[in-house]
């Protein structure tokens, strides 16, 4: 039973457009939500998180939106670069962290 | 600064034999976790230790086993490989339980059971 959904395995967008990866979540008792971005052959590393008391945070070029009532969160990247290509996991934490299956974003020079 | 690190990067396991997977950190992190990462499914918890002497099953626990030596070590051990087991593992660690400023993974142990 995934309780967190990420149902786009690929997003190719073009260098310096918007790239916007989304997650769903089931579990209404989820209180912290978090990206993370996983290169080939390495570990996830932690990207940006959001509590369940906002709907949006920013950092840089990357921005997170939460939608409680729709149970919906999206990554937005703006302006995409070649280097953020890459897996990105959303992830949720209720006692533990539970994870989506990822998205590929390509982004093409 | 060396992280989360885990040994060994690669493992081919015959079905039935037992191994064990190290993970360290260096970050005087209270909690460590380990999942696996299968096509498809994203990562999957298998156990974790809140503190040090504590250990809790995540989702997917059955056929393994783990052992939170010290503050800095846990370790994950299959009893019996088998097929089914061949992922790819990460170790991760955080300041906290739920980690709610962020995990740090190490760079996975690639395990394949024939």
């Amino acid at each position: 039973d995934q309780q967190v959904k990420q149902n786009s395995p690929s997003l190719s967008v073009q260098e310096g457009r918007i790239s916007i990866l989304n997650c769903d979540y089931t579990n209404s008792m989820f209180d912290y939500f978090l990206w993370y971005k996983k290169y080939p052959a390495e570990g996830p590393t932690f990207l940006i998180s959001i509590s369940s008391i906002k709907d949006k945070n920013e950092d840089g070029r990357f921005t997170v939106f939460l939608n409680k009532s729709a149970k919906h969160l999206s990554l937005h990247i703006v302006p995409s670069q070649p280097g953020d290509s890459a897996v990105y996991f959303c992830a949720a934490i209720n006692n533990d962290m539970r994870f989506g299956a990822g998205t590929r974003l390509t982004v093409k020079p | 600064n060396a992280g989360v690190t885990q040994t060994p990067k690669f493992q081919v396991l015959k079905t039935g034999q037992s191994m064990t997977l190290q993970c360290a950190q260096d970050m005087n992190h209270n909690s460590m976790y380990w999942y696996r990462q299968d096509p498809g499914m994203g990562l999957r918890l298998i156990y974790y230790s809140a503190s040090e002497g504590t250990t809790d099953k995540g989702e997917v626990p059955n056929g393994y086993n783990v052992s939170r030596l010290n503050k800095r070590e846990f370790s994950l051990r299959l009893e019996s490989a088998a097929p089914s087991q061949t992922s790819v593992y990460f170790c991760a660690s955080s300041e906290a339980v739920g980690g709610i400023g962020g995990y740090t993974f190490g760079s996975g142990t690639r395990l394949t059971v024939v």
